[in-house]
């Protein structure tokens, strides 16, 4: 069975720049969770999905980032612009209904110079 | 933000011996988990301890959870090279939300 896949795995742009994440879960997890991940920590939570909806988003930045899951099963993350600071790993895992062990991507590693 | 606190933030030790690592989290909690990261990978699910739970094997692992004290502990006995790597507990709260502290990076020497 394919884990979490998630694309790209690294990215390289400039500040003011937008950027793209995306994540394809495993088949029939209905829970889908963003992470970012700065270096030395622990992942921090973004936004939770439970199918189409986001019942979890008190963490994201909306000024500039957005998220968004058509149908229930992929899901893209996107920053604009990208600053700076905004450099670190990207992470995506998904869930079963009601059960907690989240499986992880491999995640997505954005430099913004 | 992040709820809970591993301690050390740095582990290292000989193959062979034991690794002990602790957590603390700030609120009450459902459950307690705990993943393995290797370097430039995702993480990934070791263990979940259940807040009417004080103590869990898995294999090499054991996990104990202290409600009290809003504590867990994870040993790893017998440690091997390939136990490198960052361990980081997750508390899971009433909403569902779950929590990740900065994590222990755990040095196996062989």
């Amino acid at each position: 069975e394919a884990g979490v896949v998630q694309s790209p795995r690294y990215k390289i742009i400039e500040k003011k720049q937008p950027v793209a994440f995306w994540c394809n879960p495993i088949s029939g997890h209905n829970t889908l969770y963003w992470y970012l991940q700065n270096l030395g920590q622990g992942p921090e939570l973004l936004i939770r999905y439970e199918n189409e909806e986001a019942v979890d988003d008190s963490q994201l930045p909306k000024d500039r980032f957005s998220a968004e899951r058509l149908k229930g099963v992929d899901s893209t993350l996107k920053i604009q612009p990208a600053e700076l600071g905004d450099s670190a790993v990207y992470l995506c895992a998904s869930s079963l209904p009601n059960y907690n062990e989240q499986f992880f991507g491999p995640g997505t590693r954005l430099t913004v110079l | 933000s992040q709820q809970g606190e591993e301690d050390p933030q740095a582990l290292s030790i000989q193959e062979g011996e034991n690794a002990t690592m602790n957590c603390s989290y700030k609120t009450s909690i459902n459950n307690l988990q705990w993943y393995r990261q290797n370097s430039g990978r995702g993480l990934v699910h070791l263990i979940l301890i259940r807040s009417n739970e004080r103590e869990k094997h898995s294999g090499r692992l054991r996990v104990t959870l202290d409600t009290s004290k809003k504590s867990s502990s994870l040993l790893i006995t017998a440690s091997r090279a390939a136990d490198t790597a960052s361990y980081f507990c997750a508390g899971t709260y009433n909403n569902n939300d779950m929590r990740f502290g900065a994590g222990t990076r755990l040095t196996v020497k062989p």
